[in-house]
This record gives C-alpha cells, sequence and structure tokens, in this order.
C-alpha cells in the first residue's frame, strides 16, 4: 500500500516567520512530488512540483526533495495570513494518479 | 481556457437516490481522475480514466459506484442507493497524459449531502 504521511498540524506561526511543512511516503520508486495548496471550501491548487533532489524555489516557496530518504518538504519565507490553508503533499503513482496526504493546516497569525 | 468544469457544485440526495456527478476536463486533456475528500480529511483517489477506457479503478468502492468517461462529453461519476457515509466533496481533475511530471488541474468539486 502506497502512503503519504503528512503531520496534520495545526501549524501555526507568525506573520513574517518561515513555515516548514514535511511529507514522507512509502514507495522508494517514485519520481514525482508536488505540493498543493487547499483553503477551505475550495479545490486544490497546484503550487510546486518537484523531481530531483536537491531545493526549488518559486517566489516565497520552496520544495525540498530527498530521495534517499523518502522526505519531500515546503518552506514558506515570510508568511503572510493568505497563506493560512491546508497544504497537501502529493506523490505520482505508477498507473500515472496522484496519492495524497491528509494535508498539513496552517495557519498564520497578524 | 476554462478549466475543468465539474457540476452541480452542490448535490442534495435522499437516502437510496442515485447522485450523478458530471466532470468536463480542460481542452486538449484527455485523462480524467476522480477524487473524494471527507471532511478534515485528505484527498481519496477513486479511479482514473481515459476516453472510453478504466485505468485504475482500484479506489472505487466495489459495490453502488461506476465512472465512465465517453468518447464525446462529460465523464460522469455515478453513486447508486446513495448513504449518508457517501456525503463528500467530490473532485474532478485531468491532464494532458499521464507520462510526464506535472500535476493535475482540480474543478472546483461537487458537495454531495445524503440526508
Amino acid at each position: 500500500q502506497k502512503e503519504v504521511e503528512q503531520n496534520s498540524g495545526p501549524l501555526s506561526v507568525p506573520e513574517g516567520a518561515i513555515a516548514s511543512l514535511n511529507c514522507t511516503y512509502s514507495d522508494r520508486g517514485s519520481q514525482s512530488f508536488f505540493w498543493y495548496r487547499q483553503y477551505s471550501g475550495k479545490s486544490p491548487e497546484l503550487i510546486m512540483s518537484i523531481y530531483s533532489n536537491g531545493d526549488k524555489e518559486d517566489g516565497r516557496f520552496t520544495a525540498q526533495l530527498n530521495k534517499a530518504s523518502q522526505y519531500v518538504s515546503l518552506l514558506i519565507r515570510d508568511s503572510q495570513p493568505s497563506d493560512s490553508a491546508t497544504y497537501l503533499c502529493a506523490v505520482k503513482g505508477s498507473q500515472g494518479n496522484l496519492i495524497f496526504g491528509k494535508g498539513t493546516k496552517l495557519s498564520v497569525k497578524p | 481556457n476554462a478549466g475543468v468544469m465539474q457540476n452541480p457544485r452542490h448535490l442534495v440526495r435522499r437516502r437510496g437516490q442515485e447522485a450523478r456527478l458530471r466532470c468536463s476536463p480542460m481542452k486538449g486533456h484527455s485523462h480524467v481522475y476522480w477524487y473524494r475528500q471527507l471532511p478534515e480529511e485528505g484527498l481519496k483517489f477513486m479511479v482514473y480514466l481515459q476516453k472510453e477506457n478504466i485505468i485504475d479503478e482500484s479506489g472505487m468502492p466495489k459495490e453502488r459506484f461506476s465512472a465512465e468517461f465517453p468518447k464525446e462529453g462529460p465523464s460522469i461519476l455515478r453513486i447508486q442507493q446513495v448513504v449518508r457515509g457517501d456525503s463528500a466533496a467530490y473532485f474532478c481533475a485531468s491532464s494532458p497524459s499521464a507520462e510526464g511530471l506535472r500535476g493535475y488541474t482540480f474543478g472546483s468539486g461537487t458537495r454531495l449531502t445524503v440526508v
């Protein structure tokens, strides 16, 4: 059974701080990893994808991948109240479907 | 490009009725994925379809649930004889192919309430 694990939170950070979200996965053969953001009552939206070991930066977001440790993380710099949402980690399965973790709820306090 | 279109946005059904959820993928996308999300839960994969083919239905409950993606028209997720436990948000996503390194684009979802 392929699994994606996330700490459900809630993770609370003050405005302007760095939020760090973590994810582990069980399938060592996984090649593609994604972070989605979901606001309450809304659909998930893709914010980052990463395929190679190391860091990938996009604006205030940095995704980190360590395939040896089967670990993916998302860093949000200069966190804003508008970043308050649930962050879903997803791993692409062998058939092409995405397998999601349960999500980490982030709360950024003004 | 209108994105992934799902309808209806909200659907109320009485126990025992049928629910039909529709999904039109983005233009040029031939791969459709259905997910279910219970309150305060993550997204659970249900089924992956291409035009006229079911590729992976490993997440579909064995009874009462079916899905199709005909040559013409939207993909349909059908739930027969609904029960209270079917109440959830059902999301559809599409992609241009299963290959490559792309994520999906999700529709706005259908929120099913069984009363």
